[in-house]
């Protein structure tokens, strides 16, 4: 089993729909989760980070985290065809290394 | 800006062939690593560095070997390339640990024949 598992999409919703994106984790050890949004042919790039348990939110988008369920999850809000992109959960349990999730890959029609 | 540069977009290699990936950050980063990205199993981590001329296994390694002989400078080296090593490559840094944001270069396609 996986440390960490990612909904492998591809999603594609219609332009101004509600994302859900959402990972699981098996290792209660992860304190810090991160978000990175990856567009093609490019390197990923840090979106959301939060710590612990709660919501944090940033414009568009909403970093969600339960602890309890080992359970994180993205919301975009209003989205937008340049959200297109394969997003990737991370966590962290150590003090140097990412473990990252699959990556949902998600594409906003016009 | 934080640039993390990699030396090929493409690469085409032959079965057997010694291969070196590089990488160039240009923010005095402590942190330095290599990953591996396939389709369905994310990214995977094969090595990173800490310090200069300090290197760390990450999860998948085999095959593979790491040189940090500056600390701007961090090379993926495959002694004998093998077709399963056909992936995308991706190199990261950051400033401090884990905890901190890794800043990604463009990735390498590397394709073993």
């Amino acid at each position: 089993q996986k440390e960490v598992e990612q909904d492998p999409g591809p999603l594609s919703v219609p332009e101004g729909a509600i994302v859900s994106l959402n990972c699981t984790y098996s290792n209660s050890a992860f304190q810090y989760f991160m978000w990175y949004r990856q567009y093609s042919r490019k390197g990923p790039e840090l979106l959301m980070y939060t710590y612990s348990s709660g919501n944090k939110e940033d414009g568009r988008f909403t970093a969600q985290v339960d602890k309890s369920s080992k359970y994180i999850s993205l919301f975009i809000r209003d989205s937008q065809p340049s959200d297109s992109a394969t997003y990737l959960c991370a966590m962290d349990g150590s003090a140097r290394q990412l473990t990252f999730g699959s990556g949902t890959q998600l594409t906003v029609l016009p | 800006d934080v640039k993390v540069t990699q030396s090929s977009r493409y690469l085409v290699k032959r079965t057997g062939e010694k291969v070196f990936l590089e990488c160039v950050q240009d923010m005095d980063h402590e942190n330095m690593f290599w990953y591996r990205q396939d389709p369905g199993l994310g990214l995977r981590l094969i090595y990173f560095s800490y310090d200069v001329k300090m290197k760390e296994k990450g999860d998948i390694p085999e095959g593979y070997s790491v040189s940090r002989e500056k600390k701007e400078r961090f090379s993926l080296i495959l002694e004998s390339a093998s077709t399963n090593q056909t992936s995308m490559y991706l190199c990261a840094s950051s400033l401090l640990g884990g905890v901190d944001e890794q800043y990604f270069g463009p990735g390498t396609r590397l394709t073993v024949t």
